[in-house]
């Protein structure tokens, strides 16, 4: 899987859009862009994904850029409830079935 | 709750026991993860099973570890004579695959296991 990289930690006003930032310059192109993110002493939890069109669902927007070596994960409306680690990761969707974890971004959340 | 479910969710132990952990996913997911995680880390990918049969187990899981999933239900993470390294946060995950699926895997609470 391709290696990802995202800045260690930022913070966010409450109420204001977060738009956090994932570099994957060695991704291939049957390779998705996965977000997950961990909420202290809870296990990860699955946000949103894409191949190469911007996603958006309940949680979160998706943007990945046309020659998909970086995407940005917008969560458009940041509460306190959204302060996590969160882990930009790439794989393939079927036959490899493991998550590959970075350090993620620790993302605050500021009243 | 129908989520995933671990337990014990905190162990203490000496250095040199054995300890079991156990994981019962969403009823009906066809895989089963276990990953380690060490404080400030991301989670590291230890085994994976579809249905029953154990499909890839990283070489992060040395001979003292064991994983079983009896029945393609829960499945058990056991250490042998623990180390001190051993010590982390042990999470189990399920998904369930099918055609066009976005494969999300499901996270339990962890297990955390402290070896003195």
């Amino acid at each position: 899987d391709a290696k990802t990289t995202q800045p260690p930690s930022m913070d966010c006003a409450e109420g204001r859009a977060a738009n956090l930032p994932c570099n994957h310059s060695t991704i291939s192109g049957n390779e998705y862009v996965y977000w997950y993110r961990q909420i202290h002493s809870q296990g990860p939890q699955y946000i949103i994904h894409g191949l190469k069109n911007n996603e958006t669902n309940e949680m979160a927007s998706l943007i990945i850029t046309e020659d998909r070596k970086s995407s940005t994960l917008i969560l458009p409306h940041a509460t306190l409830r959204d302060t996590a680690v969160y882990y930009c990761i790439v794989r393939v969707n079927f036959g490899n079935e493991k998550l590959t974890f970075g350090t993620g971004t620790r993302l605050t959340i500021i009243p | 709750d129908t989520g995933v479910s671990q337990d014990p969710r905190h162990k203490i132990t000496k250095r040199g026991q054995n300890v079991t952990f156990r994981c019962d996913p969403i009823s009906e997911h066809n895989r089963l993860y276990w990953y380690r995680q060490t404080l400030g880390q991301g989670p590291e990918f230890l085994t994976y099973f579809q249905n029953e049969a154990q499909l890839e187990k990283s070489r992060l899981l040395s001979d003292r570890f064991s994983a079983e999933r009896p029945k393609g239900s829960f499945s058990t993470l056991e250490i042998q004579r623990t180390e001190q390294g051993d010590s982390a946060m042990y999470l189990c995950a399920s998904s369930l695959t099918t055609s066009g699926s976005r494969n999300e895997q499901f996270f339990g609470p962890g297990t955390r296991l402290t070896v003195l």
